[in-house]
């Protein structure tokens, strides 16, 4: 199994400052026939399932706003958050869909 | 727009099943795989498996193959998961996601189903 392993556990920030999340998976997810790498970052806050937010490392679902941006190939990514705002308290998950079984890091609780 | 709207809330006793519904609706139902994931209180998602709802095709993980059964009702566009033989490490929250083609990250949520395993 890919294991993925997020760092840090948890993050204060604060309003209008930088986040920044980082996730390693155990084996590259970059898929040679897509020529991408097969991690999606997810938002949670409580009581709500996860959204999506980015796909493909660094693809930004529709209606995400642009504060939020992902990167890394392989085995290393970041998700950044350029400023953030009271809304984005929450806990944030990587994901791998490169092989079975998929699985996400443990989470990043991130607060002001 | 697109919603998958699951079932409601459970309460079970160990060794018991319980069957979640995710209805969808606002897509073509039989062009998308629906994943189905469990989350345990203050625990990462893991993953359980997906069916497609188009051509029944199913995939397991071997964490949960010989507890969880995925149909299909392309009538009532509904996707069940049933899993029997429920423990206490089973409390915890299910979820159904949709899989767009050719991807492989979930799109849509539904909201999720609580159940709680308990003598």
């Amino acid at each position: 199994d890919i294991v993925m392993t997020q760092s840090p556990d948890s993050l204060a920030v604060s309003l209008g400052e930088r986040a920044t999340i980082n996730c390693k998976s155990s084996q590259s997810v970059f898929h040679n026939s897509y020529s991408k790498s097969c991690l999606a970052w997810y938002q949670q806050k409580p009581g709500q399932p996860p959204k999506l937010l980015i796909y493909w490392a660094s693809t930004r679902e529709s209606g995400v706003p642009d504060r939020f941006s992902g990167s890394g190939s392989g085995t290393d990514f970041t998700l950044t958050i350029s400023s953030l705002q009271a809304e984005d308290v929450a806990v944030y998950y990587c994901h791998q869909y490169y092989n079975y079984p998929r699985t996400f890091g443990q989470g990043t609780k991130l607060e002001i | 727009q697109v919603q998958l709207v699951q079932s409601g809330a459970e309460v079970k006793k160990p060794g018991a099943s319980v069957k979640v519904s995710c209805k969808a609706s606002g897509y073509t139902f039989s062009n998308y795989v629906i994943h189905w994931v469990r989350q345990a209180p203050g625990q990462r998602p893991e993953w359980m498996g997906w069916i497609h709802a188009g051509n029944g095709v199913i995939q397991h993980s071997q964490e949960f193959q010989d507890r969880v059964t995925f149909t299909t009702d392309s009538s009532a566009t509904t996707v069940y998961m049933e899993l029997s033989s429920l423990r206490s490490e089973d409390t915890a929250v299910f979820y159904c996601a949709r899989d767009p083609p050719g991807s492989g990250y979930y799109d849509y949520w539904g909201q999720g189903t609580l159940v709680t395993v308990s003598s």
